[in-house]
């Protein structure tokens, strides 16, 4: 499974744009880039997937060059509820019913007022 | 809310006492995931069941046991406990392999 690299921390304030970029040098070829985010003692929730190009649902928007090499989770116009830890992942194509998550050390959002 | 559940919420026992974590997935999933959280190492997946079989394992002690039963809910066997098990352990189910992981609330374990 490909290792990934993302920044330990950021900070932003309520109503900025967020990206935070993962690095993911290894990534297969078949292989998809996760995110998800968690709140303090809270399990991790599914915020969006891609393969490649660009991705956008109701919560976030995902880039992937086309190297696929790197990922950013770009969250627009965020509020105080928006800190948490995001974690990316790159997560293999189903084989049968194997999915093995693997999460780094995510990146903790601190979003201030 | 995910619709995966998980029970107890909390947990207190003392050193060398066995516990039994339960996981029920979220109607019509058939994999269930079990994941531990604890300050200093992250989160450590542990081990997963699909349809009743075990498919894949991770970093899990060979003091823990998991199993899926028929109707698909999970239980996370935990023996001879050290106060290094103290931690949230999750459980998680998906449709198949490949779709997005839904997790529970949590179970929070404290050894003591």
């Amino acid at each position: 499974l490909a290792k990934t690299t993302q920044p330990i921390s950021m900070d932003s304030y309520e109503g900025q744009e967020v990206n935070i970029t993962c690095s993911h040098n290894n990534i297969a070829t078949n292989d998809y880039i996760t995110w998800y985010q968690q709140f303090p003692s809270q399990g991790p929730r599914f915020i969006i997937q891609g393969y490649k190009t660009k991705v956008t649902n109701e919560v976030a928007s995902l880039f992937i060059p086309a190297d696929r090499k790197s990922s950013t989770l770009s969250l627009p116009r965020v509020s105080l509820s928006d800190t948490a830890v995001y974690y990316c992942l790159v997560v293999p194509p189903f084989s049968g019913g194997y999915n093995k998550l693997i999460f780094g050390a995510g990146t903790r959002l601190a979003v201030h007022p | 809310d995910s619709g995966v559940t998980q029970t107890p919420k909390h947990l207190i026992t003392a050193t060398g006492q066995r516990v039994t974590l339960r996981c029920s997935p979220r109607s019509g999933d058939l994999s269930v995931y079990w994941y531990q959280q604890s300050l200093d190492q992250g989160l450590q997946f542990l081990i997963q069941y699909y349809n009743g079989e075990e498919r894949a394992k991770g970093n899990i002690l060979e003091r823990f046991s998991a199993q899926q039963f028929p109707d698909l809910h999970s239980e996370l066997n935990l023996s001879s406990l050290e106060l290094g098990d103290s931690a949230l352990y999750f459980c998680a189910s998906s449709q198949g392999g490949q779709e997005t992981q839904y997790f529970g609330p949590g179970t929070r374990l404290l050894v003591l």
